[in-house]
């Protein structure tokens, strides 16, 4: 089983649809959990981080389900400037095991007119 | 302006010749990673670096080698390259190894073709 999974998609809606993209870890002690999005063949991008209380900028919203170990992500209202790869990103505790991020294979996103 | 460099962004090269992919962050910062990226597969992290002289294997670090002897370098190095190293190379850096929760900063990656 991969550490992090998504659903690879690609999801293709239209203009101002509210869309959602979900994550699992398998890593009970994983500590720190982010959303970064990634534009064809570009380097990847810190989009938000992923708060236990669920946080939201603008139109993202995101959520975290320890109990689960389960991440989602919530765009409304999408822009087609919002077309992109997201990747959900999991990082084990500080200490002897560090920082380490882990990465999902990216769920594709295409929005459309 | 804050940035992580890597060059070049693009080669095509033959197996078996060495071949060195730079990166150089400008941001003081401890941490330095190497990843691969790879159709189906995401993003697997080759070696990283906590800070000077401190190297460790990452993921998938067969046939690659990195040193770290300043803070800002940590080149990407392929002994004998191969074609199975075909892929999209990112070099990444953040403040430190322990805080993970900071932001992680991408440099525009490295297109390499191993024929």
């Amino acid at each position: 089983r991969k550490e992090v999974e998504q659903d690879p998609g690609p999801f293709n809606v239209p203009e101002g649809a509210t869309v959602a993209f979900n994550c699992t870890y398998s890593n009970s002690a994983s500590q720190s959990f982010f959303w970064y999005r990634q534009d064809c063949r570009k380097e990847p991008k810190l989009l938000m981080s992923v708060y236990s209380s669920g946080n939201e900028d603008g139109r993202f919203t995101a959520q975290l389900n320890r109990a689960s170990q389960y991440i989602s992500l919530l765009i409304r209202d999408s822009k087609l400037s919002d077309s992109a790869t997201y990747l959900c990103v999991v990082a084990n505790a500080g200490g002897t095991s560090y920082g380490k991020l882990t990465f999902g294979q990216g769920t594709i996103l295409t929005v459309h007119p | 302006e804050a940035q992580v460099t890597q060059n070049p962004r693009y080669l095509i090269t033959v197996t078996g010749k060495k071949l060195t992919v730079t990166c150089s962050q400008n941001m003081n910062h401890e941490y330095m990673s190497w990843y691969r990226q790879d159709p189906g597969l995401g993003l697997r992290q080759i070696y990283y670096s906590m800070n000077v002289e401190v190297t460790d294997k990452g993921d998938v670090p067969e046939g690659y080698k990195v040193s770290r002897k300043e803070k800002r370098n940590f080149p990407l190095i392929l002994e004998s390259p191969s074609p199975n190293q075909t892929s999209l190379y990112f070099c990444a850096s953040r403040l430190t190894g322990e805080e993970a929760n900071q932001p992680q900063h991408f440099g525009d990656g490295t297109r390499l073709s191993i024929l």
